[in-house]
């Protein structure tokens, strides 16, 4: 099946400092998807993207869909103590119905 | 809304033993899937459902089944337990098709399996 490579696998960083993520994939993605998990919760979405290029921003996160559509990246800006947690990116590459395909997951850590 | 709830939260079973894993969403999405979580990985696809009736495997099917008798609820289903399926167990939903597809994720169930 699909892969999607996503590195660091974990951030150690102090409060204020920005942060970056990115994910790379052996085949083409339609639509790229950065989650983020909390400790004993589901995945929650942080930003969609849809067309190869497209950078799109929510609040201090932004993201990009590569523009050979095999890569995103995830930056957070003047880090916080509750983006703590684990971001995941993930890929669709049908039109359909069928399910995503998921990175390993960034453990990101915050010393105050 | 409540988005889509999961019970139980957590479920330990002894090898051998069956459970349903129960998964409901309550906003009218056709779309509904399943995912496990093991430690340090990302999630991978079980199975999944475009509506009432309709089911398909995803990558990892094997030991599971799933009914969709209503638009609502997509349980799963273990009939064997075995140890390799001890994991997080995710339910997920999405609206729309083709270009949309932003899944919302349950808040997943912890099962271990002895």
């Amino acid at each position: 099946g699909q892969q999607l490579n996503q590195s660091p696998q974990s951030m150690f960083i102090q409060e204020g400092e920005d942060v970056s993520m990115n994910c790379t994939s052996s085949s083409i993605f339609n639509t790229w998807l950065w989650y983020k998990q909390d400790p004993g919760e589901g995945p929650v979405l942080l930003i969609a993207l849809y067309k190869a290029g497209e950078l799109t921003s929510n609040g201090r996160l932004t993201a990009q869909f590569g523009i050979t559509r095999k890569d995103s990246f995830l930056n957070i800006s003047a880090s916080i103590p509750s983006d703590v947690g684990i971001y995941f990116c993930a890929g669709h590459s049908g039109g359909g119905a069928d399910g995503l395909t998921f990175g390993k997951g960034t453990h990101l850590i915050i010393q105050p | 809304n409540a988005g889509v709830t999961q019970t139980p939260k957590f479920r330990i079973l002894k090898i051998g033993q069956s459970m349903t894993l129960q998964c409901t969403q309550d906003m009218n999405h056709n779309y509904m899937y399943w995912y496990r979580q093991d430690p340090g990985m990302g999630l991978k696809l079980i199975y999944y459902s475009v509506g009432a009736g309709i089911t398909d495997k995803g990558e990892v099917p094997n030991g599971y089944n799933v009914s969709r008798s209503t638009t609502e609820d997509f349980p799963l289903r273990l009939e064997l337990a075995a140890p390799s399926q001890t994991s997080v167990y995710f339910c997920a939903s999405k609206g729309l098709a083709g270009v949309w597809n932003e899944q919302f994720f349950g808040p997943g169930t912890r099962l271990t399996v002895l």
